[in-house]
Formats: structure tokens, sequence, C-alpha cells
């Protein structure tokens, strides 16, 4: 069981918006600590995506954007492309196991 | 051009030792916080080490740590993860990553190297 929660897929038509959220507790993203996200295509590594909840690196499109509340995090991809295919991962850090901590995978499925 | 690059990976035997290294380039590590993480058959992402001032400090996760050892050579610019003791349950693709920022994300990304761990 990962310690941030994550559904195991969403899926959304070419064009359509979608979300991923990350749930997590009063140890890790409700303690104030940044919600990152990775992007990973089949057989590569991950990419970051954003970070610090809602900051995107340089070269990642504005379709992607972050934010955070309370205890969870979310994703939205919006515009959707068929490239945007892939699994998606949320990471922390957690001040009680003391380790960075990733969700357990998103799974989205371009229509 | 900055980059990562892992090796080391292959098949072992349960019990047996691996030596993975992670070779840097375009930048200087040792005042970076470098870490493994890895990922077994379709699974998800799990952090395994860290290691703070060249060496300074280090931690591991639960699941390896007394078996596993990380360390750099910061003359080369490499990163090293010693691993002994090995299990079925550490066969993964192992990468290793830069993480940035007080947040610690990982902006650096190798491309990972296999490890398989199987009589």
């Amino acid at each position: 069981q990962s310690v941030l929660t994550q559904p195991p897929s969403v899926s959304g038509a070419p064009g359509q918006r979608v979300t991923i959220s990350c749930t997590g507790s009063s140890s890790n993203i409700g303690a104030g600590y940044g919600v990152h996200w990775y992007q990973q295509l089949p057989g590569t590594a991950p990419k970051l995506l954003i970070h610090g909840n809602d900051k995107r690196p340089s070269g990642v499109p504005d379709r992607f954007s972050g934010s955070k509340s309370g205890t969870s995090a979310s994703l939205a991809i919006t515009g959707l492309q068929a490239e945007d295919e892939a699994d998606y991962y949320c990471q922390s850090y957690d001040s009680s196991l003391t380790a960075l901590v990733f969700g357990g995978g998103t799974k989205l499925t371009v229509l | 051009e900055v980059q990562l690059v892992e090796s080391g990976g292959g098949l072992v035997q349960p019990g047996g030792s691996l030596r993975l290294s992670c070779a840097a380039s375009g930048f200087t590590f040792s005042n970076d916080v470098m870490r493994w993480v890895r990922q077994a058959p379709g699974k998800g992402l799990e952090w395994v080490s860290s290691i703070f001032d060249s060496g300074g400090r280090t931690y591991y996760a639960d699941s390896v740590k007394g078996r596993f050892t990380i360390s750099t050579d910061n003359s080369k610019n490499t990163l090293f993860l010693q691993m002994n003791s090995l299990r079925a349950e550490d066969t993964a693709v192992y990468y290793c990553a830069r993480t940035f920022g007080s947040d610690h994300y990982f902006g650096l990304w190798g491309r990972g190297t296999l490890v398989t761990v199987s009589s």
C-alpha cells in the first residue's frame, strides 16, 4: 500500500480535461510538504511535470497544472492528446517515515 | 549535456551481491543530493536510498536497510549502490536521480538498469 493514494486509472477523449488525485495525510501533504508529479511513458524513465505543488519546469506544456488543498493534491491535464497516454505519479516527503514517498501511480488512457 | 547513466545491472542469484554505478556528466554532484529509486516490473516507484554532502549523511528505505550501501566517488562524478543479500523482491529497474530544492523533487533521472534476482 502506497503512502500517497492515487486512482489506478483514468481516461478521457482527445481534447477533454482529466484530473488525477493524490491523497495523503497529516505527515506528508497535510504537513505542508510539496507535491511533485511525474509522467512515465512506456519503457522510459519518469519525467518531472510539476514541482512544488503547482510549478511547471520549462518545456512542460501549460496543459499540465497542479494544485494542492489540505491533505490532497491534483494534477489536471487539459486538451488531452494521444501522447499524454502514460503513467502518472505524485511524490512528497513523509515526516513520520522520514522518507520520500510516491503514490501508486495512475494509468491515463486516451480514448 | 546534463545526464545520468546507470550500469551494473544483471541477473544474480538470491543471496548474491551486485554493485550499481551511475555516471554523472554535465554537472558536478559533490554538493548535490543524489538518490536511487527502483521500480519492480509492472509496479510503481519506490525510493531506495539517498546521499547528502558527499557521504556525510546517508538514508535508506526500511526494505533495504542493512543490505544496501550508497556511496560516491567525487573524482569520477559517480554514484554507487552496493547491494548485498539480494532477494527476489529486489528485482526492479534501478534509477539514479538528482533531486532539487528544499522540497526534494526528482529533476534529473537516468535511464535505469535492470536487476533480476532469480535462481
